[in-house]
């Protein structure tokens, strides 16, 4: 079965400071690969997918994320946080040709003024 | 353009009662997904229904739990004789169905059983 591995649990940063959040799966087979957003009291929102292409995802918000498949990654990053990216990040991972999503346990991102 | 709608946001429940969940999807949509969030967890697949078709049952608990999606209304994720342990976050997804479609989320229930 597929697992989600997202190893920073929570993450504290500056404002202007770079991120890089890390996901790691488990299934070594064709994937869909996703990158979800839940700002605080409002509901998850969908970042970046990666289906199939250019490794290299970019999303909203000055988001991007790259599929690295020989290492089961799709690491989230951002050159520059901002106070507004304060929220949770969910990495979640489709087998191909089946839709349901297995979801990481999340990231909490503060980022401080 | 409304989104996916749920209600109620919140819900409390006493031990032995029975919880009942509704989801809308989006306008367009006929493809709907329930996923569950324990605390401190990530969220956890539990079904996958097209209108009047469960289509993938694979994450529901065996017993008590039930959901449906009929042709006319929401669909519903019902609970029977909840446990202190149902307490959670239920959020419902929908998409139109196409392969590898983006799950659009709704902003979830929140149950608390007593």
């Amino acid at each position: 079965a597929q697992s989600v591995s997202q190893h920073n649990h929570h993450v504290i940063l500056s404002e202007a400071a770079s991120l890089e959040l890390g996901c790691n799966y488990s299934y070594g087979g064709t994937v869909n690969l996703f990158w979800y957003v839940q700002y605080p009291g409002q509901h998850l929102q969908l970042l970046l997918k990666y289906f199939s292409g250019d490794p290299l995802v970019k999303g909203i918000k000055g988001f991007e994320a790259e599929f690295i498949k020989s290492k089961f990654s799709f690491n989230l990053r951002k050159p520059s946080v901002q106070w507004s990216d304060t929220a949770e990040y969910f990495c979640a991972v489709a087998n191909f040709g089946n839709e349901k999503l297995t979801f990481g346990t999340g990231t909490r991102l503060t980022i401080i003024p | 353009n409304a989104g996916v709608m749920q209600n109620p946001r919140h819900l409390v429940r006493r031990r032995g009662q029975e919880a009942r969940l509704r989801c809308s999807p989006m306008k367009g949509h006929s493809h709907v997904y329930w996923y569950r969030q324990l605390p401190e967890e990530g969220l956890k697949f539990m079904v996958y229904l097209q209108k009047e078709n469960i289509i993938d049952e694979s994450g529901m608990p065996k017993e008590r739990f039930s959901a449906e999606f009929p042709k006319e209304g929401p669909s519903i994720l019902r609970i029977q004789q909840v446990v202190r342990g149902d307490s959670a976050a239920y959020f419902c997804a929908s998409s139109t169905g196409s392969k590898g479609e983006t799950q659009y989320f709704g902003p979830g229930t929140r149950l608390l059983v007593l």
